[in-house]
């Protein structure tokens, strides 16, 4: 059975903080992707890679970094975080795609 | 014009009853069409695959119409734990490469009453 975890379920930040989130899947899939979800706007792809130390932006890009150094473990960055970044982040993995259990960020 | 639109709901119907729900895309260089299911506060899971042929897996039929950019999601005999936010998907273009996106509409909201 197919497996993603995100390492937080609830996590909150201040304003300006570098934050964090990490996402590992168990089996060995090439695609990994970020996704964020607001009320009314649905899922929104962020990033995505393909393979090791490879990386595509998404749509929403903008305040977003992403770090893939081994195939199963593919991190979002936040590199100052600021309240328009309060949301629920998804990872998920293959093709269609499998989703971990997300992130609810809170930024104060 | 949204890539992918739903009607958001909430549809409200009784337990055995038949719901269908629909859903339009933009993009007619679409190839892969999907059906994700969302419980509250939970993450979407994949329901089903949409095939030009039209599938069915047990109370879920889903059709696919290329000519008019249509997805459609016929749930029979509602049960209560049917209730969920039923998310439309389409990838952006031709499958494989960096058009290998999927784009989610924003749901449609079931609740199944006793």
């Amino acid at each position: 059975d197919v497996k993603v975890t995100q390492s937080s379920r609830y996590l909150v930040k201040r304003t300006g903080e570098k934050v964090f989130l990490e996402c590992v899947q168990d089996m060995d899939h090439e695609n990994m992707f970020w996704y964020r979800q607001d009320p009314g706007l649905g899922l929104r792809l962020i990033y995505f890679s393909y393979d090791v130390k490879m990386k595509e932006k998404g749509d929403i890009p903008e305040g977003y970094s992403v770090s893939r150094e081994k195939k199963e473990r593919f991190s979002l960055i936040l590199e100052s975080a600021s309240t328009n970044q309060t949301s629920m982040y998804l990872c998920a993995s293959r093709w269609p795609q499998y989703f971990g259990p997300g992130t609810r960020l809170t930024v104060l | 014009r949204k890539e992918v639109e739903q009607d958001p709901g909430p549809f409200n119907v009784p337990e055995g009853a038949t719901v269908a729900f629909n859903c339009t895309y933009s993009n007619s260089a679409s190839q892969s069409f999907f059906w994700y299911r969302q419980d509250c506060r939970k993450e979407p899971k994949l329901l089903m695959s949409v095939y030009s042929s039209g599938n069915e897996d047990g109370r879920f039929t889903a059709q696919l119409n290329r000519a008019s950019q249509y997805i459609s999601l016929l749930i029979r005999d509602s049960k209560l734990s049917d209730s969920a936010t039923y998310l439309c998907v389409v990838n952006r273009g031709n499958y494989g490469g960096a058009t290998n996106k999927l784009i989610f509409g924003t749901g449609t909201l079931l609740a199944v009453q006793p």
